[in-house]
């Protein structure tokens, strides 16, 4: 089974200022990775994903993540973010062959502070 | 239209009523999904239908009933539900052969009174 953790339930940040956002996950067959963002009373929106190749994952608004195989780790960093950036961040996997179904993890409020 | 698309957006029923959450998508997708999002807790996969079959029941409770009539269409039938079935329900579809992402609805919010 998969399983997704985000520690970080809140992160407040100015703006302007550089924000990282952590994901660790626990699997024991091959997984994708993925980090989507969700706005007030909307659906779930794809920021980026990695499938395979470079570890280092560039999405749209600026955010990037990287993979890191031996930490099970997929933290999403921005160098300067924007007010309209909060918002809450979803990491998620899935299997890369079997039954398809994405696992999420619980989600971290981003708060841009002017 | 694109993407996927729920319909309603808002819901507010008693516990004794029977009502149906519509979800159409329009991306050519194989798979589609049926997501709860409560407040303070993980989203939480209900079912999966991948080519019209169910293929994934996270033990929910039978007073909720999926129906995917084509892989085009997913519905989610409700009755005598309970206020803590109360949550924002999300639809999601993916091409099940890729596994690559998945695509959202918007939700619909779902009131139990």
């Amino acid at each position: 089974a998969q399983s997704v953790t985000q520690l970080d339930s809140q992160v407040p940040v100015f703006e302007e200022a550089p924000v990282e956002l952590r994901c660790n996950y626990s699997s024991s067959v091959s997984v994708y990775l993925f980090w989507y963002v969700q706005y007030p009373n909307q659906g779930l929106q794809l920021l980026l994903k990695y499938l395979s190749g470079s570890t280092l994952v560039k999405g749209i608004n600026g955010f990037e993540a990287e993979f890191n195989k031996s930490q099970t780790s997929f933290h999403l960093r921005k160098p300067s973010v924007h007010i309209s950036d909060t918002a809450e961040y979803f990491c998620a996997v899935s299997r890369t062959s079997g039954t398809y179904k994405y696992i999420f993890g619980t989600g971290t409020r981003l708060k841009v502070l002017a | 239209e694109t993407g996927v698309t729920q319909t309603p957006r808002h819901l507010v029923m008693g516990m004794t009523n029977k009502k149906s959450l519509k979800c159409e998508q329009h991306l050519g997708h194989n798979a589609m999904y049926w997501y709860k999002q409560s407040a303070k807790k993980p989203l939480e996969l209900m079912f999966v239908y991948s080519l019209e079959e169910r293929v994934e029941n996270n033990s929910v409770p039978s007073r909720f009933s999926p129906e995917c009539p084509n892989s085009s269409h997913l519905f989610l039938h409700l009755h005598t539900l309970q206020p803590e079935d109360s949550a924002l329900y999300l639809c999601a579809s993916s091409q099940a052969d890729r596994n690559t992402e998945a695509f959202f609805g918007q939700g619909t919010r779902l009131t139990v009174v």
